[in-house]
């Protein structure tokens, strides 16, 4: 069936003031993507939205996709503490009726 | 941004009794899922449903699972008998276009 593989995998740990590079890859021809920050309480803030695979922007926050490589990626410049936590992608077909997420990737910063 | 409440936050029930989640959707909305979250694991897709019908669902929306929505109140989910394995974080979502707004999650523990 249809999955979404994060990377790094599990965990990844940054100084302060680095650049993070997080990827999530697909099985099969998915139609957009969204990226999530979930908060240790469980709730879910979106971060970027992108139908067909546009490049999109917010604040420190890029998104990018490569759909011929069935690929895409969340960068977070000049990391803060501030963006600890977890990391979770979806992707979702055409019509929008069944949105995957991936694993997610827990982001530690330390200062 | 758009907020998605759902009612309630946390539901503590018997194994084999009936519970109701209930979700009350962005109001200019036309699309409504229903995910799974076991505490620390991956968010699981359970159920789509756009224009009054169930139009995808996942395996794990076994036949004691049912969605509605009638006459545009909250958009429930149902789980009639509750088995043990049913405990986890619901977190109902809704999109016009695509981009997923998602729910603080409903808590259910099955004793």
């Amino acid at each position: 069936g249809q999955q979404v593989q994060q990377s790094p995998p599990a965990s990844l740990v940054l100084q302060e003031g680095e650049n993070a590079e997080l990827q999530c890859t697909y099985s099969t021809t998915l139609n957009s993507m969204q990226w999530f920050y979930q908060r240790p309480g469980g709730r879910l803030v979106s971060l970027l939205y992108s139908p067909s695979w546009a490049e999109q922007r917010g604040g420190r926050l890029t998104s990018s996709a490569a759909s011929n490589e069935s690929r895409s990626s969340l960068h977070i410049s000049s990391s803060q503490i501030t963006d600890s936590g977890t990391y979770l992608c979806a992707m979702g077909n055409t019509n929008a009726y069944k949105v995957i997420f991936g694993k997610g990737t827990h982001l530690h910063v330390l200062p | 941004g758009p907020k998605v409440l759902q009612i309630p936050s946390h539901q503590i029930i018997d194994m084999g009794q009936m519970v109701t989640l209930n979700c009350d959707p962005v109001s200019n909305h036309l699309y409504f899922y229903w995910y799974k979250q076991i505490l620390g694991q991956q968010m699981e897709f359970l159920v789509n449903f756009y224009n009054g019908k169930v139009m995808e669902k996942s395996k794990l929306f076994k036949d004691q699972f049912s969605v509605e929505r009638p006459d545009g109140s909250y958009f429930t989910l149902k789980i009639q008998p509750t088995a043990l394995e049913d405990s986890a974080v619901y977190f109902c979502a809704s999109s016009f276009t695509g981009q997923l707004y998602f729910g603080e999650g409903s808590k259910l523990t099955v004793l």
